[in-house]
């Protein structure tokens, strides 16, 4: 089945250690998402590729970058996680043209010791 | 800018009744798309159902069903026969002509059995 998937599941690091989520997609579709979750709140877009295009959220933190080397995958690098980076991070896919509904990866939940 | 409201936090239903889910959203767009999203308890985020903002008619699928008032902007869920898988965070989303995703607050669903 076409699908989106994150590895790993769940990421434990430490502060101010480089860490970095990877999504992969066989939907083949040209854009992708990451979000940042919090609990019991909305998701909060981070960036998003659209093809090769990296299009930054104006309020993403510099700490967070992003690398989209081939259509199928992304990743996401938090250079030095704080503890307030811990959250679930979701990976999302879409087309652009029709534009659609937007798939989601199960997620990563990192924790920030 | 686009914002959507979930005004309600919690809901509570019993098994095999019917519940509705509110959303409301401001948009000066005429072309537009609004989703339903299901987030279940540390699982992935689903489609549950999509509207064009062009079609009058009301989205359906299987038990869930939503009521699209454009000019009122108001785009409500109603969930029948409501099983317990049922459970889960709802969250209203639209999405505009460039594709990203807004996100009102969500709505905790519980069902009682």
């Amino acid at each position: 089945d076409a699908m989106v998937i994150q590895n790993p599941r769940y990421q434990v690091t430490q502060f101010g250690k480089p860490v970095t989520l990877s999504c992969s997609q066989t939907l083949n579709h040209n854009v992708m998402y990451w979000y940042q979750q919090k609990s019991s709140q909305a998701p909060k877009l981070l960036f998003h590729y659209y093809d090769k295009d990296f299009n930054n959220e104006a309020d993403t933190p510099d700490n967070f970058q992003s690398r989209r080397p081939n259509t199928s995958f992304c990743f996401l690098d938090i250079r030095s996680p704080g503890l307030g980076d811990a959250a679930m991070y979701l990976c999302a896919t879409s087309r652009a043209d029709p534009v659609t509904e937007q798939f989601f990866g199960p997620g990563t939940r990192l924790t920030v010791l | 800018a686009q914002t959507v409201t979930q005004s309600q936090p919690e809901m509570s239903v019993q098994e095999a009744e019917t519940v509705t889910l509110s959303c409301t959203y401001d948009t000066s767009e005429s072309d537009y798309y609004l989703f339903w999203y299901k987030q279940p308890p540390s699982r992935q985020m689903i489609l549950v159902i999509r509207q064009e903002a062009y079609k009058q008619q009301n989205a359906t699928e299987n038990r869930f069903s939503v009521n699209f008032q454009k000019a009122a902007k108001s785009f409500s869920l109603k969930i029948s026969d409501s099983q317990l898988g049922d459970a889960a965070m709802y969250f209203c989303a639209y999405r505009s002509a460039g594709g990203k995703l807004i996100f009102g607050q969500g709505t905790e669903l519980s069902v009682k059995p």
